[in-house]
């Protein structure tokens, strides 16, 4: 079992419709989590973090997590054709950072 | 305002041969870090710098060699380089003092390739 996984893709919405990529973790310690955009060629941007339970928003990003299923997800409300790109998802625990291998997400003009 | 900037963007290299990939900052961040990302694997630590003069293995350390000359600058060494070296490399900072905090900032990444 990976430490962090994510569904590769590529998933496809149409623009304007919310976008939800998901990640799943395996060390139950870990503490913080974090979201990363990566457009092709490009190198990784942070996007969002989020530390606690429940849901983080920053503008059109929700960030959700639950400890206790283990998984936190991105939702991207209104895509824009802008928004495609591969999602990383990263996780840490015990000083140590884990990416997920990223999902490719692409928003239909 | 360069934020984190990596030299050479491309390189090709034949097995066997050395080279150092550099890296500086002029954000006055802390930590600094060295990864690699391969199709497949996602990204992976090689080294980490928490401060200066101070280095940390990550993930996957084998084959490279580390040097935090400054505060700025982080250099990549490859002593002998394999096929299996062949990937896109990234420096990021962060504000961390551990080094163990997640990167905030990359470079654009070095894409090298060993014959």
């Amino acid at each position: 079992q990976k430490e962090v996984e994510q569904n590769s893709g590529p998933l496809s919405v149409p623009e304007g419709a919310i976008a939800s990529l998901n990640c799943t973790y395996s060390d139950r310690g870990s503490q913080s989590f974090f979201w990363y955009r990566q457009y092709s060629g490009k190198s990784p941007e942070l996007i969002m973090s989020i530390y606690s339970n429940g849901d983080k928003e920053d503008g059109r990003f929700t960030a959700q997590l639950n400890k206790a299923s283990q998984y936190v997800s991105l939702l991207i409300r209104d895509s824009q054709p802008s928004d495609s790109a591969t999602y990383l998802c990263a996780v840490s625990a015990t000083n140590k950072l884990i990416f997920g291998t990223g999902t490719l997400l692409a928003v239909q003009p | 305002n360069a934020g984190v900037t990596q030299t050479p963007k491309f390189q090709v290299l034949k097995t066997g041969q050395s080279m150092t990939l550099q890296c500086a900052q002029d954000m006055n961040h802390n930590s600094m870090y060295w990864y690699r990302q391969d199709p497949g694997m996602g990204l992976r630590l090689i080294y980490y710098s928490a401060s200066e003069g101070t280095t940390d293995k990550g993930e996957v350390p084998n084959g490279y060699n580390v040097s935090r000359l400054n505060k700025r600058e982080f250099s990549l060494r490859l002593e002998s380089a394999a096929p299996s070296q062949t990937s896109v490399y990234f420096c990021a900072s962060s504000l961390s003092t551990t080094g163990g905090g997640q990167p905030q900032h990359f470079g654009d990444g070095t894409r090298l390739s060993i014959l």
